[in-house]
């Protein structure tokens, strides 16, 4: 069965520090991977997806085909990346989309 | 933003009593879902649907049923509401671009 994990329930960094949200994943076939974010009071929206290779934010994803992970980073945490984070995955066909449980950043001053 | 609008956004509610949550779209996506937002678990799939009528049973169905008679409008159904099923409630939507454009959610809660 499609999964996403996500091991850290809670990851607090101070500013300035760098930060690593992991992400793997359980999928057959080659899929799609995303981050999607959500601030405080705001509704869910997409960060970034592997396919795209952009830098979002400061934030970059790899995938890691060996590995099977799909890892956020930023070098530098600003306190306005404090938020909850989800990893998700979609299948070959495009639109079963599994999410991982999430992961809150704190960013600390 | 798709023009995604969830309505209630905040509903309190008895075990046993019928809960309807609308999700209405004003971009003429194809592709609607329902998922529920717990501690710990994330985002769940309820139901989703690929057209006008034709809708699909996702991880957590048990419990609730979906119709979408239009377009715009995707409606999730609590038959007899339980303890279980207080929740956050998110409807997205998808034209098969790989995003999923989400609304702001709805609290129901079940006394």
């Amino acid at each position: 069965a499609q999964r996403v994990t996500q091991p850290e329930k809670l990851l607090s960094v101070f500013k300035g520090a760098p930060v690593e949200l992991k992400c793997n994943y359980s999928y057959s076939g080659s899929p799609e991977l995303f981050w999607y974010v959500q601030y405080s009071r705001q509704r869910l929206q997409l960060l970034l997806r592997h396919i795209s290779r952009e830098s979002i934010k400061g934030f970059t994803a790899d995938l890691n085909k060996g590995e099977t992970s799909f890892h956020l980073k930023k070098p530098f945490a600003q306190e306005e990346d404090s938020a909850m984070y989800y990893c998700a995955g979609v299948d070959n066909y495009g639109q079963n989309f599994v999410f991982g449980p999430g992961t809150r950043l704190s960013v600390l001053p | 933003d798709a023009g995604i609008t969830q309505s209630p956004r905040h509903k309190v509610t008895e075990t046993g009593t019928p809960v309807t949550l609308r999700c209405h779209q004003t971009e003429n996506h194809r592709y609607m879902y329902w998922y529920r937002q717990d501690p710990g678990h994330g985002l769940r799939l309820i139901h989703y649907s690929y057209g006008v009528k034709d809708t699909d049973k996702g991880e957590v169905s048990d419990g609730y049923s979906v119709s979408r008679s239009k377009t715009e409008d995707f409606l999730l159904t609590l038959e007899s509401a339980t303890s279980s099923q207080t929740s956050v409630y998110f409807c997205a939507t998808n034209e098969n671009t790989g995003e999923l454009f989400f609304g702001e959610g709805s609290r129901l809660t079940v006394l």
